[in-house]
């Protein structure tokens, strides 16, 4: 049973940065591209970025772009969302999800970014 | 941006109805599509791909259709487990995108 886990939300200022992480078990991490997709509170889904298995090539979402970065460490079995320059449209659950031809066939719980002052 | 229009955005039925939900795309997206299913609380789950292949352990009353542009999610017989919101997919351009859902509602 693939298991992934967000952590690292919270509540934080505009402007501020936070990083999100995903811990990967169950499955072979360092074969899957990954994805994090977010949902702002009540609303539909967003893809915001992706990252190809070994790293070497990462997509953006334009609301996203030059704000955060993805990044994994296959050693670890973890994928990461640094988010800086927050705002509060930011403001969202962010799941980790592993793409499978360009679906999503597992997804986290989520973890909630709440970006307010 | 491929813009994915899900309709309706309520769909109110009784247990053991069928549902048809729709999803157009702006431009077409192949056979490129999928379904997922959210309940409140819940993260997404992966019905269907590429279009009309469930995913595994999708029950056979969930089927897909469709290519190109319209796309269309079934579910045979509705069981109170199936009210819940769905979201169509689409793989085929940058940036992935999603339908705003439509909201399956008991009647």
């Amino acid at each position: 049973q693939v298991q992934l886990v967000e952590s690292g939300g919270g509540v934080v200022q505009p402007g501020r940065s936070l990083r999100l992480s995903c811990a990967a078990s169950e499955f072979t991490f360092r074969s899957s591209e990954m994805h994090w997709v977010r949902q702002a509170p009540g609303k539909g889904l967003e893809w915001v970025a992706c990252i190809s298995y070994d790293g070497s090539n990462k997509y953006y979402a334009d609301s996203v772009r030059g704000r955060f970065t993805i990044s994994r460490d296959n050693s670890k079995n973890t994928l990461y969302l640094q988010m800086n320059s927050l705002r509060g449209e930011d403001t969202a659950v962010y799941y980790c999800a592993r793409e499978s031809g360009f679906t999503f066939d597992s997804w986290g719980q989520g973890t909630l970014v709440t970006v307010s002052s | 941006e491929i813009v994915l229009t899900q309709s309706p955005a309520t769909l109110s039925l009784s247990p053991g109805e069928r549902a048809t939900l729709s999803c157009r795309a702006s431009q077409s997206v192949s056979s490129y599509l999928a379904w997922y299913q959210q309940k409140p609380g819940q993260a997404p789950r992966l019905l269907i791909y590429d279009a009309s292949n469930r995913a595994t352990g999708i029950p056979a009353r969930f089927s897909g259709s469709g290519s190109g542009t319209d796309f269309t999610l079934t579910i045979s017989s509705l069981e109170p487990e199936d009210f819940a919101v769905y979201y169509c997919q689409q793989r085929n351009n940058w940036p992935i995108t999603f339908g705003q859902g439509t909201r399956l509602e008991i009647k």
